[in-house]
């Protein structure tokens, strides 16, 4: 079993929808949680960091983590077609300088 | 800020050959960089964890000896894929840690995509 599981996708949704992208993972040590944005050919962008369970929210972006479930998700309101991209989570269980565990990615699309 | 480079973006090169990809902080100091190869519509995978000054860490099934990494300066990481294989063909991107910084945010570079043929 990977530590990180993620669908892959495709997702596609109309512009103006409610996008909901989800993590589950296994290691209970993790403790930080990203997501990232990725376009194609480019490297992956930071959208959101949370540490531990909660909520955090940035404009359009919502991240959520539920660690008794091991269960992320990243909610994106108002769905633009320039958000169509691969969303990766990522985890670590350190702080400073540790190395992230990546799920496979959900590719998203956002139709005009 | 935060802007990592890599170089070249892409690579063609015969099988045998030696290939070698740079990593760059510009705006800042890197005291861990990271590397990550990324096959089509799969996941990052880490291969390694350099940290300025000493030897990298590599992940379990990934040849040191193939995959030669050197991180000589706070701004600067090498990774050089020996004796190249289409096999070796990938998506290879570079993340680096800033210095200084408690959380751990990493920020990469645009990859680089090597074509082995």
């Amino acid at each position: 079993q990977k530590e990180v599981e993620q669908d892959p996708g495709p997702l596609s949704v109309p512009e103006g929808a409610i996008v909901s992208l989800n993590c589950t993972y296994s290691n209970s040590a993790f403790q930080y949680f990203m997501w990232y944005r990725q376009y194609s050919r480019k490297g992956p962008e930071l959208l959101m960091y949370t540490y531990s369970s909660g909520n955090k929210e940035d404009g359009r972006f919502t991240a959520q983590v539920d660690k008794s479930s091991k269960y992320i998700s990243l909610f994106i309101r108002d769905s633009q077609p320039s958000d169509s991209a691969t969303y990766l989570c990522a985890m670590s269980a350190g702080n400073s300088g540790y190395a992230l565990n990546f799920g496979k990615g959900t590719s998203l699309l956002v139709t005009p | 800020g935060a802007v990592v480079s890599q170089h070249p973006s892409w690579v063609i090169c015969k099988s045998g050959t030696s290939v070698k990809i740079e990593c760059r902080s510009l705006d800042f100091q890197a005291t861990t960089m990271f590397w990550y190869r990324q096959f089509p519509k799969q996941s990052l995978m880490l291969m390694a964890t350099s940290n300025e000054g000493s030897k990298a860490t590599y992940e379990q099934g990934v040849e040191k000896d193939k995959f030669l990494i050197n991180h000589a300066s706070l701004t600067l990481s090498t990774l050089t894929v020996t004796s190249a294989h289409p096999e070796d063909s990938s998506f290879y991107i570079c993340s680096a840690h800033p210095a200084g910084v408690s959380y751990n945010e990493q920020f990469f570079g645009p990859g680089t995509r090597l074509t082995v043929l």
